[in-house]
């Protein structure tokens, strides 16, 4: 039940940008995405409600195809405060959520 | 600051020997999640509350119970911990009309 994500780990250096891609076996009805820091816990990021809808947060943007059950996370101009594990994740029937399988982002000056 | 608190913040307990973690809100949301989060691992249900109503993951351990007594507090007990129960237990709330969780900084729980 669990999306799978891919890279697993990344490296980048500042100001250089990346993709992150979620995708389920099961239809996705909506995607949430997370950022967990290192010894933190996870902050809530964005979430995509319907298939095509894309959505930004300062230089964090995320796309939702529904039909491919994808969803991808786009970082651009990278920042050393975005490292940390990006999580998507998708909730079921009766409040049930289940995060994805993770991609570690490490940014480099 | 309204928020989602959880004591301890480390707990270290012996092979076998009970214990409990707790988790507080102040958000008065209805839903209530409380994750297990290994190593380099994403986090993993084991349950969730809607309001009192309990829902256990099927892949749960029978080893992990969990009390709601109000709508602030919540209490995840391992009867009997093995080594494999070592991990990052996290709290979650969220509001029924929303659909960001809020997480509380978790218990690191160290079995001995």
């Amino acid at each position: 039940q669990q999306p799978v994500q891919s890279p697993q780990a990344v490296i980048l250096r500042e100001g250089e940008d990346a993709v992150i891609n979620c995708s389920s076996s099961k239809a996705l009805y909506s995607v949430h995405w997370y950022r967990q820091k290192h010894g933190e816990a996870p902050v809530f990021l964005m979430i995509l409600l319907k298939g095509g809808e894309q959505k930004g947060h300062e230089k964090i943007s995320a796309s939702f195809n529904e039909k491919k059950q994808q969803s991808s996370l786009y970082l651009t101009a990278s920042q050393l405060s975005y490292s940390g594990t990006y999580f998507c994740g998708t909730d079921r029937t009766g409040n049930q959520f289940y995060f994805g399988t993770g991609t570690s982002l490490t940014v480099i000056p | 600051d309204a928020m989602v608190i959880q004591n301890p913040r480390y707990q270290v307990t012996q092979f076998g020997k009970p214990v409990t973690l707790s988790c507080s809100q102040t958000l008065n949301h209805n839903v209530m999640y409380w994750y297990q989060q290994k190593s380099s691992q994403a986090p993993k249900l084991l349950f969730h509350y809607y309001d009192k109503d309990f829902n256990n993951e099927a892949d749960t351990p029978d080893n992990f119970q969990s009390r709601r007594p109000n709508t602030s507090f919540c209490f995840l007990d391992i009867r009997s911990p093995g080594l494999g129960d070592a991990a990052m237990y996290l709290c979650a709330t969220r509001k029924t009309s929303a659909y960001e969780q809020y997480f509380g900084p978790g218990t690191r729980l160290t079995v001995t």
